[in-house]
Order: C-alpha cells, then structure tokens, then sequence
C-alpha cells in the first residue's frame, strides 16, 4: 500500500495564479483532510470530507475550496494564490467508526511558495 | 475539544528514557489522549492513545495521572530518529458529528536527542 500520497511535492506560484493540490488514498478510507502548516506552528484544519462528494469546513478555510469527486481522492484548489498562503500542505485520512480512535494517517506534504 | 500544555522544547542524550509531559487539565469524561509526532520534512504520525489506564505499545508508553488532569508519553530508550515534534491531543472517542474526527494541533514539544 503507497498509503496517503500528495502532488506535487513542491510548487512556487506568483501572487493571483490558481493550482489544485492532489491528495490520494489506497486505504479505502471515508474521511480525507486537508491541513496547512506554517513555520513553528502546529497544523490547522483547512476542510474536510466525510464521504464521496461531500465536503466541509474547517478552521481556515478561506481562499481554498476543495472536491471529493472519488472515495480516494481529495483535491485542494487555490483559486488565486496570496503569500499568505505560503505553507506546507498535509492531507491526511481516516476510517469512519461510531466509536473508536480514528487514527489519521498523513501524507508526506507539500510545500508551497506564493511569490 | 479540550486544550493541552506541552513544553516547547526538551533535550534527551540518546539511548536514555524520555518522558514528555502533557498538562490538560480541562478534560471531560469521553475524551481520548492522542499522541501524534511529526519527525522532520514528514507528516505526523500516531503514536498511542488512552483513556484512564496507562498503556504501552511497540512505540511508546501512556502514562496518565489518575484524576487524567495530565499524561506522560514515555520513550524508553531515544534513537535519533525518535528527534522529532511530539503532539499530545484530546478527542472525543464517540462520533458526535461530521466535523468530530478534527483533530486539534497546538505547537508540540520539540524534542532533541544528543548522540
């Protein structure tokens, strides 16, 4: 299994250019996540998806939108990219349980530069 | 979900125990203690997770205090590779909801381990 694999693995855009981050799962898993890590910070929730077409909110959301079109892939889309979206983007997934740990598995990330 | 306390940084020498410290001292009844850590340039990974007893696997041990105010992620022996940021996290363990599988990061503790 690749598990949670993420492209491209680095990118610099100019301020106001669009690009869409891939995030795919060979793990059958339900939820999928997309999170952002700036320098010296812990991750933050960007959106989330509990199913095939079916997305959500998180913490910071704006100036990102994502789809769900399969079960195993998760695409974040900057429509026109800010330098406040200099990052390092980790997509992450998970089984859905009633109960249980809902352990999150990461990807490797990817790095992104808006000039 | 609860917050958590963690040192920002802690030094080991290699080969000794380490025993990272966890402060959440609002926690409610059904909230699991996860422990997640994120080695250089990768993702984060699971570590362990507990309720009320402490707990071991081939990773790490759990040790929580008994009124859970607080927890203890214990490495027996530091490697190198073991140098990495260490997230301790609260969750519900029940599904309440779309959005409960969020997991919350704060800063982490950084931990260094001297050859």
């Amino acid at each position: 299994n690749a598990g949670v694999t993420q492209t491209p693995k680095f990118r610099v855009l100019k301020t106001g250019q669009s690009m869409t981050l891939l995030c795919a799962q060979d793990m059958n898993h339900e939820y999928m996540y997309w999170y952002r890590q700036d320098p010296g910070m812990g991750l933050r929730l960007i959106h989330y998806s509990v199913g095939e077409g079916t997305t959500a909110k998180g913490e910071v959301p704006d100036g990102y939108n994502v789809s769900r079109l399969k079960k195993q892939n998760f695409l974040l889309g900057l429509e026109s990219a800010a330098p406040s979206q200099t990052s390092v983007y980790f997509c992450a997934s998970s089984y859905f349980m009633w109960v249980g740990i809902n352990e999150q598995f990461f990807g490797p990330g990817t790095r992104l530069t808006v000039l | 979900d609860a917050k958590t306390t963690q040192p920002n940084s802690m030094e080991s020498n290699e080969e000794e125990p380490v025993h990272l410290p966890c402060n959440h001292s609002t926690i409610s009844g059904t909230d699991y203690i996860h422990w997640y850590r994120q080695l250089p340039s990768q993702g984060p990974e699971y570590v362990i997770h507990g309720l009320t007893s402490n707990v071991n696997n081939r990773m790490a041990s759990l040790a929580i205090a008994e009124d859970r105010k607080s927890s203890t992620l214990i490495l027996h022996r530091a490697t190198l590779r073991d140098a990495a940021v260490y997230y301790c996290i609260l969750r519900d363990l029940a599904y309440s909801g779309a959005g409960s599988y969020q997991l919350t990061f704060g800063k982490g503790t950084k931990l260094s381990v001297i050859p």
